[in-house]
């Protein structure tokens, strides 16, 4: 196990709503980064946040916005869902601010907008 | 810009003979590279880095990469496979730093193992 965990494990929402899923860093852990992950396909990286401050985001709408807060647990909203939003939504968290550390990653929590 | 390509989707090996799984890349910085494995149900896992070290890296399970800047590669290697290596396997690519760049995760290989 990693020690990053995600809440909930499974969410279904209506079209239109907003959802809030939530990530618990691995212990020492001051960075963590979202992805969202399609049926057959790879992560897409989403954002990251190191030290409550974002500081990389990847090609999302701004109805994709995320909070670090200062225990490093992280939260991602997403406003106005769409259909397209359904996925599977992982976080990871890393320790420090190089993009080219390892990150640990909990096991998502899948999304489905009905 | 940077960007990843994994030339297989899909790999069956027998139990016990080798595996390539073969990612190209392209990267206007000094890329860091990163193989990831992912289990059913199971959060993703590293299964080796290359950050401007040893060209060759080894990783956990007797997984190994070579690292070619001439040929923009980072093939996956493991000389016996084993059934417990089933799973899906994502290369990434990312710069060391700059909030510009992305970390970039292709779009996957899954790997069966055959008895």
């Amino acid at each position: 196990e990693t020690g990053v965990t995600q809440s909930p494990t499974h969410l279904i929402k209506t079209r239109g709503q907003q959802v809030t899923l939530r990530c618990s860093s691995q212990s020492g852990h001051n960075t963590v980064s979202w992805y969202q992950q399609a049926l057959g396909q790879g992560p897409q990286f989403i954002f990251q946040y190191y030290r409550e401050e974002e500081n990389g985001r990847g090609n999302f709408p701004p109805r994709f916005s995320g909070l670090q807060f200062p225990n490093y647990s992280s939260e991602l909203n997403v406003n106005a869902l769409e259909l397209d939003d359904s996925a599977l939504y992982l976080c990871a968290s890393s320790l420090g601010d190089r993009w080219d550390t390892e990150a640990f990653f909990g096991q998502g929590t899948r999304l489905t907008v009905v | 810009a940077q960007s990843v390509t994994q030339l297989d989707s899909h790999v069956s090996v027998s139990e016990g003979t080798p595996v390539l799984l073969r990612c190209n890349y392209s990267s206007s910085y000094s890329p860091s590279l990163f193989w990831y494995v992912q289990h059913p149900n199971k959060g993703l896992q590293l299964l080796l880095k290359y950050t401007s070290a040893a060209t060759l890296v080894k990783g956990i399970n007797g997984f190994e990469a070579e690292f070619k800047k001439s040929e923009t590669s980072f093939h996956l290697t493991k000389p016996s496979a084993h059934m417990s290596d089933a799973a899906e396997y994502f290369c990434v690519v990312s710069a060391t730093y700059s909030s510009a760049s992305k970390i970039i995760f292709g779009s996957g290989t899954r790997l069966s193992i055959r008895p």
